[in-house]
C-alpha cells in the first residue's frame, strides 16, 4: 500500500516533443505528490507537487495531471529540450509524516537533439 | 546547489568495516532525512531527526544508526558492511519538523562502494 509505481523505466524523446511519465499509487492517505529531477551525479530537485483535490497543475513547460478517481498522476514535459534528460521520479507524501517520501523507481528520460 | 553538503563524496571500503557518513543541512533547517538510492531498490527513507531527535524511522537495517548534533549535522553510522550496502547515501533537509508537503533539500549524495 506504500508503493508509487512509476512508468516508464526509460524514455527516449526528441527535442521539441512531449514526454509524459505516469504513476500510480494505492494509498488514498497520500496527501501531496511531488516531482524530483535528478541529474547525474547530483541529489533530486523539487520540480513541481500537486495535491490531489487539484486536477492539473502548470509551472513553465511542466504539467501534473491528477486522476483521483483512478489514483493516478502524470508528468507532461512540453516542448522537452536536451537540458530536460534526467531522472524524473514521482514521489507520495503523507502530510504530518513529514518528509518520509515513497519514490517511484524512477523515469531516465533523454531528449535527443 | 541545494545549500546540503554531505561528505565524503566517495568511499571504497570493504565488507565488514565501518563508515561514516556526515551531512550539514541548510542554514536554519532543523529537519535533516537520510535516504538511500540503489539500482533495485530505488530511493528508500532510512530515518529523520529533527533538532536532534528522532522523528521517523523508515527501512533503515539495526547494523545502520544516525544521530543529530546540537549544532543540527547529522552522522549516518554504517557498520558491518556488507557488498549490498554499496549504494548512493542522500542527506535532505527541511525547516520543518512533520508537516510537509513533500518539499525536501537533497545533498549530492555519498557513494559508497564496499568491495
Amino acid at each position: 500500500q506504500q508503493q508509487v509505481k512509476q512508468s516508464p523505466q526509460s524514455l527516449i524523446v526528441q527535442k521539441g516533443g512531449i514526454s509524459i511519465i505516469n504513476c500510480a499509487y494505492e494509498n488514498t492517505a497520500f496527501d501531496y505528490f511531488p516531482w524530483y529531477q535528478q541529474f547525474p551525479g547530483k541529489g533530486p530537485a523539487l520540480l513541481i507537487a500537486i495535491r490531489p483535490d487539484v486536477s492539473e497543475k502548470k509551472e513553465g513547460r511542466f504539467t501534473i495531471s491528477f486522476n483521483k478517481s483512478a489514483k493516478q498522476f502524470s508528468l507532461h514535459i512540453m516542448d522537452s529540450q536536451p537540458g530536460d534528460s534526467a531522472t524524473y521520479f514521482c514521489a507520495a507524501v503523507i502530510y504530518n509524516q513529514g518528509g518520509k517520501l515513497i519514490f517511484g523507481q524512477g523515469t531516465e528520460l533523454s531528449v535527443k537533439p | 546547489d541545494s545549500g546540503v553538503t554531505q561528505t565524503p563524496k566517495h568511499l571504497i571500503t570493504a565488507t565488514g568495516q565501518r563508515v561514516t557518513l556526515r551531512c550539514s543541512p541548510r542554514s536554519g533547517d532543523l529537519s535533516v532525512y537520510w535516504y538511500q538510492q540503489s539500482l533495485d531498490q530505488g530511493l528508500q527513507f532510512l530515518i529523520q531527526y529533527y533538532n536532534g531527535e528522532e522523528r521517523a524511522k523508515g527501512n533503515i537495517l539495526e547494523r545502520f544508526s544516525a544521530q543529530q548534533f546540537p549544532d543540527l549535522h547529522s552522522e549516518l553510522n554504517l557498520s558491518s558492511l556488507e557488498l549490498g550496502d554499496s549504494a548512493l547515501y542522500f542527506c535532505a533537509s527541511s525547516p520543518y519538523p512533520q508537516g510537509n508537503t513533500g518539499e525536501l533539500f537533497f545533498g549530492e549524495g555519498s557513494r559508497l562502494t564496499v568491495l
